[in-house]
């Protein structure tokens, strides 16, 4: 089965630099895309093809690859970027694949 | 824009059925596919089922496989999950998502609000 692992809980000061990192055999052949959660809402796609920002989402998110990891980047963390990540592969039966979450707290 | 709502969730005892819909708007539906997420605060987030845009290809999670059945009606824009058998660990909050390429099964980009499926006697 396929599994995606990331750290269940970072937390980071406004205004400084937060890397959440997701990793995974099939991320060595499949793009990572990211969503954010916030509480009561549904999931938004912030990252797809590892580094891409759909539009709308602000610059301060970016994404990166290095073979079987996946890092979501948030440079310059604003208080309402306070929610839970999740990364996300496709994979070959089409149902794809999360990552546990990350729990990102900013104070 | 695109939109999806999602509707028919509530409170069903253990081996009832429930059918979920969810009504898509702001995009051309019938090229894209789509699919069923749960989601529950002990296991996250996980695809149950998935069907491609012109409705000949479907796939299931193992723990729904032979209970759930996802079907489309491409002349009214609307998905639907037939849930049979149901469990207490399909307790969650149920969402559609379309996939983020036309004329392809991949990975999805916008997601619906949801709708709660209880499962309990």
């Amino acid at each position: 089965s396929f599994e995606l692992t990331q750290p269940s809980s970072v937390s980071v000061s406004p205004g400084q630099t937060v890397r959440i990192t997701c990793s995974g055999d099939v991320l060595g052949n499949k793009f990572g895309r990211w969503f954010q959660q916030k509480p009561g809402q549904a999931p938004v796609l912030i990252i797809y093809k590892d580094n891409q920002r759909p539009s709308g989402i602000p610059e301060r998110f970016s994404g990166s690859n290095s073979g079987t990891t996946v890092t979501l980047t948030i440079s310059g963390a604003h208080v309402e970027d306070e929610a839970d990540y999740y990364c996300h592969s496709a994979t070959d039966n089409h149902l794809g694949v999360f990552g546990g979450g990350t729990k990102l707290t900013v104070l | 824009q695109v939109q999806l709502v999602e509707s028919g969730g509530g409170v069903v005892q253990p081996g009832r059925s429930l059918r979920l819909s969810c009504t898509a708007s702001g995009f051309t539906f019938n090229i894209y596919s789509l699919f069923w997420v749960r989601q529950t605060p002990g296991k996250g987030l996980d695809c149950v089922a998935v069907i491609s845009y012109d409705g000949n290809y479907q796939n299931y999670a193992d723990s729904v496989r032979g209970r759930f059945t996802v079907s489309r009606d491409n002349s009214k824009n609307t998905l639907f999950l037939q849930m049979n058998s149901l469990r207490p660990e399909d307790t969650a909050i149920y969402y559609c998502a379309r996939d983020d390429l036309p004329y392809s099964v991949g990975a999805f980009d916008y997601w619906g609000q949801g709708t709660r499926v209880t499962v309990s006697s």
